[in-house]
């Protein structure tokens, strides 16, 4: 298994551009979620996602679109870049078959916007 | 006040030493955390807990629920151990929001 796969790796956008950044997870998890990490803070939650077609935000969802056609796919749309969205993103998976079950990472895709 | 909190933020140990990372939280919940985050920036579940203890290796997880604590130690410290230990409450009410602490950020000198 290749567990959560994550591209771009890294990324340099231009103010008011727009990309989607992937995620797929090969494990059958119900649960995906996208998160932030900025400099000294703790992960943030943009969305999660229960299950194909079912998403909601997070903590900090302004800026930013899911989808979640699939069990395996959980993209993220930046639409209209801002500065404010350089950050490291995170996708991550869980099962969701009961209430502690592992977290799965992606590798990270670290996003500067100039 | 922030619902978890993690000490020492950062942490410089002597090889084979015995260290410990606490994390204090301020709500109820469902499942604890911890996280391993290397300096290339990849994140490794190490632990979930929702009582008792752990072990795995050199690592030991605990936590005290009445308390609202808990720690992770590392016996015999190894150079390799060097990284960034997250903990990720999940709250109880059912909620998939995961709070995390900012993270200890551990270094290992041989």
């Amino acid at each position: 298994n290749a567990g959560v796969t994550q591209t771009p790796k890294f990324r340099i956008l231009k103010i008011g551009q727009s990309m989607t950044l992937q995620c797929t997870q090969d494990m059958n998890h119900n649960y995906m979620y996208w998160y932030r990490q900025d400099p000294g803070m703790g992960l943030k939650l943009i969305y999660y996602s229960v299950g194909a077609g079912i998403t909601d935000k997070g903590e900090v969802p302004n800026g930013y679109n899911v989808s979640r056609s699939t069990t395996e796919d959980f993209p993220l749309r930046l639409e209209l870049a801002a500065p404010s969205q350089t950050s490291v993103y995170f996708c991550a998976s869980r099962s969701g078959t009961g209430k502690v079950s592992p977290l799965h990472f992606g590798n990270g895709t670290r996003l500067t916007v100039t | 006040k922030n619902e978890v909190e993690q000490s020492p933020q950062n942490l410089t140990a002597q090889e084979g030493e015995f260290i410990t990372i606490n994390c204090s939280y301020s709500v109820g919940i469902s499942a604890l955390h911890w996280l391993q985050q290397h300096p290339g920036g990849g994140i490794v579940s190490l632990f979930m807990l929702s009582s008792g203890k752990k072990k795995h290796g050199r690592l030991i997880a605990t936590i005290n629920i009445q308390e609202k604590h808990s720690s992770l130690h590392i016996t015999a410290s190894h150079p390799r151990d060097s990284a960034v230990y997250i903990c990720a409450l999940l709250t109880q009410g059912g909620s998939e929001k995961l709070v995390f602490g900012k993270g200890t950020k551990l270094t290992v000198n041989p």
